[in-house]
């Protein structure tokens, strides 16, 4: 059964950059079998798909956060990383990391439990 | 506003059979990309119902099925039970906005 934990600051202050970590637990991300994701979750726009990041590093991202989002991935760690810059309080959201198998794309089988991320001065 | 459109709400009594849709697009579900659907429950996170159209992961009861026609797809739950009561969400991929994509939630109340 794989695990996902994300990791990393609760608030950030606007206009500076976001950073959060997942570790993979129960399962290989070397394993090249899975798209690992990103998705968030605010009251204001639901849940809404950040991007993903391959194992050989090849990322896809939302064509709406593209300019402002980085994923990559860490293998000798099985951890992968999203990097969301010139935050505003619009970024307040629940964060997850989820895992999006390669033979079944753009669906997410396993969740982390998530982390709130809050947009504040 | 949500590329997926669900109502806001349903609601039915236990044992009875509830149905939340999912509408579209021609970019979408119209456009023969798979829809999925996610439970979720306060304070947690979405948890995977039905993937590929109509398919359960191992765990989930056969009382949850899913369909799918056109731009629209369907959620049904039979015999309803209290522990149903939870947040429903559909998802699919759309070509145009080259990104996956989710209905707005249609939180299920059982009477």
């Amino acid at each position: 059964q794989v695990h996902l934990q994300e990791s990393g600051p609760g608030v950030v202050k606007p206009s500076q950059t976001l950073s959060l970590t997942c570790t993979v637990s129960g399962g290989s991300i070397s394993s090249g079998t899975d798209y690992w994701t990103w998705i968030r979750q605010s009251a204001g726009k639901g849940l809404e798909w950040i991007g993903r990041v391959y194992t050989s590093g090849n990322t896809n991202y939302n064509p709406s956060l593209s300019s402002r989002v980085t994923i990559s991935v860490d293998t000798s760690k099985n951890r992968f990383s999203l990097k969301l810059t010139s935050v505003t309080a619009a970024d307040t959201a629940v964060y997850f990391c989820t895992r999006e198998p390669l033979r079944d794309p753009h669906q997410f089988d396993f969740w982390g439990q998530g982390i709130l991320v809050t947009v504040s001065s | 506003q949500s590329v997926l459109t669900q109502p806001p709400s349903v609601s039915g009594a236990p044992g009875q059979r509830v149905t939340i849709s999912c509408t579209g697009s021609s970019s979408d579900i119209g456009a023969g990309y798979d829809v999925q659907w996610y439970q979720q429950f306060p304070g947690t996170a979405p948890k995977l119902l039905i993937y590929g159209n109509t398919n359960r992961p191992s765990g989930v009861p056969d009382r949850f099925s899913g369909s799918k026609s056109g731009t629209s797809a369907s959620l049904a739950i039979t015999g309803l039970q209290a522990e149903d009561e939870a947040t429903y969400y559909c998802q699919s991929y759309d070509s145009s906005l080259s990104a996956s994509v989710f209905g707005g939630g249609t939180t299920l109340t059982v009477l």
